[in-house]
């Protein structure tokens, strides 16, 4: 059974730090890994899709790897502002299009 | 084009008491779920269709059942509603089962089961 890991649960940086998070992913037989932003009370917004082909996708600050023979997929966000203050979940597909998240880094950006 | 839209948006329910939560999307999606998300945790994803007139069991159907009568929607009922059932519910749609397609989410219903 597919687990899906992100550490730390919680991370607060002060504004202008670069922020790396991580998510791990025990069965490697992926066909893509998607990074969500939550809100406080509101849905999921996709950020990147990565395809189990990439090794990378990027979307302005946003940068996101993967590394599949190893589980593996971080999230950078550059020059963090206190907009980017949010719950960032990961997400891997596998067969039948059914996802399965992780439990999320709930970010802090500190003016 | 509204997206992925959910009715209601809170419900508190009382313990044996039954509801249906209606998802719709307008972007001719063809899969469509349901996920919970309980305090701390990820998305676990409850039931599914890859199409209209069919439903799949997920991680988590045990108590709730789901129906697709048109492409478009897609509902999800509580047949006697129990207090481990209090969650957010989160409807979400994607074109195909083709990798590169993300699936797109509703803003959730939040559910209360006293």
């Amino acid at each position: 059974k597919q687990e899906v890991t992100q550490i730390p649960a919680a991370l607060s940086v002060p504004e202008g730090e670069n922020l790396v998070l991580n998510c791990s992913f025990t069965d490697s037989a992926i066909y893509n890994l998607q990074w969500f932003r939550q809100d406080p009370g509101k849905g999921l917004t996709s950020l990147l899709l990565i395809q189990s082909s990439q090794r990378e996708q990027t979307s302005g600050r946003l940068n996101a790897s993967l590394d599949k023979s190893s589980g593996r997929s971080t999230l950078y966000i550059a020059a963090s502002q206190p907009g980017d203050s949010a719950t960032y979940l990961c997400a891997v597909e596998a067969a039948g299009n059914k996802l399965t998240f992780g439990g999320g880094t709930r970010v802090l950006v500190k003016p | 084009n509204a997206g992925v839209t959910q009715t209601p948006k809170f419900r508190v329910l009382k313990t044996g008491q039954s509801m249906t939560l209606l998802c719709a999307q307008d972007m001719n999606h063809e899969y469509m779920y349901w996920y919970r998300q309980d305090p701390g945790m990820g998305l676990r994803l409850i039931h599914y269709s890859v199409g209209e007139g069919t439903t799949a069991k997920g991680e988590v159907p045990d108590g709730y059942n789901v129906s697709r009568l048109k492409k478009q929607n897609f509902l999800l009922g509580l047949e006697s509603a129990a207090p481990s059932q209090t969650s957010v519910y989160f409807c979400a749609s994607s074109e195909t089962s083709q990798s590169s397609y993300e699936q797109y989410f509703g803003p959730g219903t939040r559910l209360t089961v006293t």
